[in-house]
């Protein structure tokens, strides 16, 4: 079993409706939780970060995390062409430091 | 203010070629990580440095490779005697040091063996 698993994709969503991601990820003591979005041929750049059960919005985006479940979600509303990327989750253990990423969802947003 | 810089942006080597890259992370930064990213695999952690130390070195797939940090600032990766299988992009990353804190990762430097 990966430590942290999400659906590679693609995820194909027309322009205006929302893109749902999810992350799943091995290890309880995982205590933050970070997304990313990578365009192609460049660096992950962050998008949130979630440390507490429950939802987080920032703009057009929303994180949702369940430790219970060990689960972690992107809710990305009206989405934009310019959204279309490859959305990395990634989990910190108990010490904090390195990050543990997932493969990546690739998302597609069509006009 | 600056982000993360690494350099070389690119770059292509023979096979046995030793090669050094380098990150130079935001200033005040006091955690250093590398990561890999090789074609059709994910980012994969390479080294955790805290200042100058290397507490965390699990991620190195081999003795070829090492890395150093110096004056709690700029870091050197260096592959020694490279092979085909280490062409990837090198990413390096810096946060502020305290656990959980957010990384903020630089350009990469995209690494070819021939």
């Amino acid at each position: 079993q990966k430590e942290v698993e999400q659906n590679s994709g693609p995820l194909s969503v027309p322009e205006g409706a929302i893109a749902s991601l999810n992350c799943t990820y091995s290890d309880r003591g995982s205590q933050s939780f970070f997304w990313y979005r990578q365009y192609s041929g460049k660096s992950p750049e962050l998008i949130m970060f979630i440390y507490s059960n429950g939802d987080k919005e920032d703009g057009r985006f929303t994180a949702q995390l369940n430790k219970a479940s060990q689960y972690v979600s992107l809710l990305i509303r009206d989405s934009q062409p310019s959204d279309s990327a490859t959305y990395l989750c990634a989990v910190t253990g108990i010490w904090g430091n390195k990050l543990v990423f997932g493969a990546g969802t690739i998302l597609r947003v069509k006009s | 203010g600056a982000g993360v810089s690494q350099s070389p942006s690119n770059k292509v080597t023979e096979k046995g070629k030793d090669v050094e890259l380098r990150c130079d992370p935001i200033s005040g930064h006091t955690a250093l990580y590398w990561y890999r990213q090789s074609l059709g695999q994910g980012l994969e952690f390479l080294i955790y440095f805290q200042g100058n130390s290397a507490p965390d070195k699990s991620g190195l797939p081999s003795d070829r490779f090492s890395a150093e940090r110096t004056g709690g600032s700029v870091s050197t990766l260096t592959i020694q005697r490279t092979q085909q299988e280490d062409s990837a992009v090198y990413l390096c990353a810096s946060s502020l040091g305290r656990p959980q804190e957010t990384q903020y990762f630089g350009p990469g430097t995209r690494l070819l063996v021939l």
